[in-house]
């Protein structure tokens, strides 16, 4: 019944591991993204994938890689993770008129 | 580049007051604007979606209204309740990515 359902809610690490993190949404939305959550609170865009199209915020590190094996699923690959990467990742989707549902989010803590 | 402000940072009222919450945005070229709620160490909950072409949307509670041209938009509650405590976000499309951006937004405290 989950609209935007992201896997695992929680993820311990340690350095140097790659990790992923799946998300599904079953709204039927057409695009999908990859949010950042700082220990700020502060809420910062990574990917947004449209259609095979994918568009990358030119902050995040290449070590990051968003993959979409069909239009209701997008991952984060993660390789060579890093302290700094300890964060909360929230998948969404959006379409237009309706506007973005947002996953309940993975907290990665890197160790 | 989009940017958005929220005031106040954070707010702490009595139960049953009404209160406003504030949110400017410096590119005035928006489609919608939409403020969610994020309970601590929770997902955020959209609460409210304002298209362009609309004033204002209300939800029970809730109000929120929506002026392009000054690149404002409140968010109105009405009777506050102690289960309205929480973080409320304004958020915007126009982030790098084609995503939102959004503010640092308002920590409600209702106090019972």
């Amino acid at each position: 019944d989950t609209a935007v359902s992201q896997t695992p809610k929680y993820l311990v690490t340690q350095m140097g591991n790659d990790k992923s993190i799946k998300c599904e949404q079953n709204l039927g939305h057409d695009t999908m993204y990859w949010y950042k959550q700082d220990s700020k609170k502060f809420l910062k865009i990574m990917f947004s994938y449209n259609n095979k199209e994918l568009i990358i915020n030119e902050t995040v590190p290449n070590r990051f890689s968003p993959k979409s094996p069909d239009k209701a699923h997008l991952n984060l690959h993660i390789n060579s993770l890093e302290l700094g990467d300890s964060a909360v990742y929230f998948c969404a989707s959006s379409q237009t008129t309706t506007g973005y549902t947002f996953g309940s989010g993975t907290r990665l803590t890197v160790v | 580049k989009q940017e958005v402000t929220q005031i106040p940072a954070a707010l702490s009222v009595p139960e049953g007051e009404n209160l406003v919450l504030n949110c400017s945005f410096t590119d005035s070229a928006i489609y919608n604007l939409q403020w969610f709620r994020q309970d601590p160490g929770k997902g955020l909950t959209s609460l409210l979606l304002i298209q362009s072409s609309q004033r204002e949307q209300t939800s029970g509670r809730l109000n929120a209204s929506l002026d392009k041209s000054s690149g404002r938009s409140t968010l109105y509650i009405a009777a506050s309740q102690p289960g309205d405590s929480a973080t409320y976000l304004c958020a915007v499309p126009g982030g790098g990515a084609d995503g939102l951006t959004f503010g640092k937004g308002t920590h409600l405290i209702i106090q019972p």
